[in-house]
């Protein structure tokens, strides 16, 4: 049962165009969202994250929106460059008992190709 | 600098060899991870370790034996190597207080049992 799901596999967005990746969760007790990107032969790297109690977060040309009711958050690129062609994963954690956080569940992953 | 590193990042044997997977961490993090990337590329959770302590075990065969000599180090064991067991290992670290649960992942090792 896939707790964090990514269901386009791969996107194709031109250089200076907006990229929104998304992913949609079932757990209501996740509490903390991450993005991660990951270049072949490479370990998936931190983007960017959110924490349930707000809806946006931004940095730089990255901003990760999240909709608590629909179980949805995305990923906004602007604008997006040939050197952000990579797969995305979006994870999502619960904060345990003793306050600090569980593992991570990630999704299966979106591959942006960015083309010049 | 590497903050995780792995070793050895391809790894190619036969069924039913025992192989070792290391890892380091010099973050000084308290807390290491095990994924396992499959061929669909989902990556999955296998273990985690607190300052040398089991804290998360998903429903992995008892094949595979994590080992964490110092809570910089996370070592993963697999007897009785089978075919399913080719994939791409994930070894990563994070602070155990923060809420955010970060993680800081190494570059993988690529595991093929032929």
């Amino acid at each position: 049962d896939q707790q964090v799901k990514q269901n386009s596999p791969s996107l194709s967005v031109q250089e200076g165009r907006i990229s929104i990746l998304n992913c949609d969760y079932t757990n209501s007790m996740f509490d903390y969202f991450l993005w991660y990107k990951k270049y072949p032969a490479e370990g998936p790297t931190f983007l960017i994250s959110i924490s349930s109690i707000k809806d946006k977060n931004e940095d730089g040309r990255f901003t990760v929106f999240l909709n608590k009711s629909a179980k949805h958050l995305s990923l906004h690129i602007v604008p997006s460059q040939p050197g952000d062609s990579a797969v995305y994963f979006c994870a999502a954690s619960a904060t345990g008992r003793t306050g600090t956080a569980s593992k991570l569940t990630f999704g299966t992953g979106t591959r942006l190709q960015v083309t010049l | 600098d590497t903050a995780v590193s792995q070793t050895p990042k391809y790894l190619v044997t036969q069924m039913g060899n025992d192989k070792s997977i290391k890892c380091e961490q010099n973050l000084g993090h308290d807390t290491m991870y095990w994924y396992k990337q499959d061929s669909k590329k989902f990556l999955k959770i296998m273990f985690s370790y607190n300052n040398k302590e089991l804290i998360i075990n998903e429903t992995v065969p008892n094949r595979f034996s994590p080992k964490s000599p110092d809570k910089a180090h996370l070592n993963l064991h697999i007897n009785s190597l089978e075919l399913g067991d080719s994939a791409v290992y994930f070894c990563a670290s994070s602070q155990a207080r923060t809420r955010s649960n970060e993680q800081f992942f190494g570059p993988g090792t690529r595991l093929t049992v032929l």
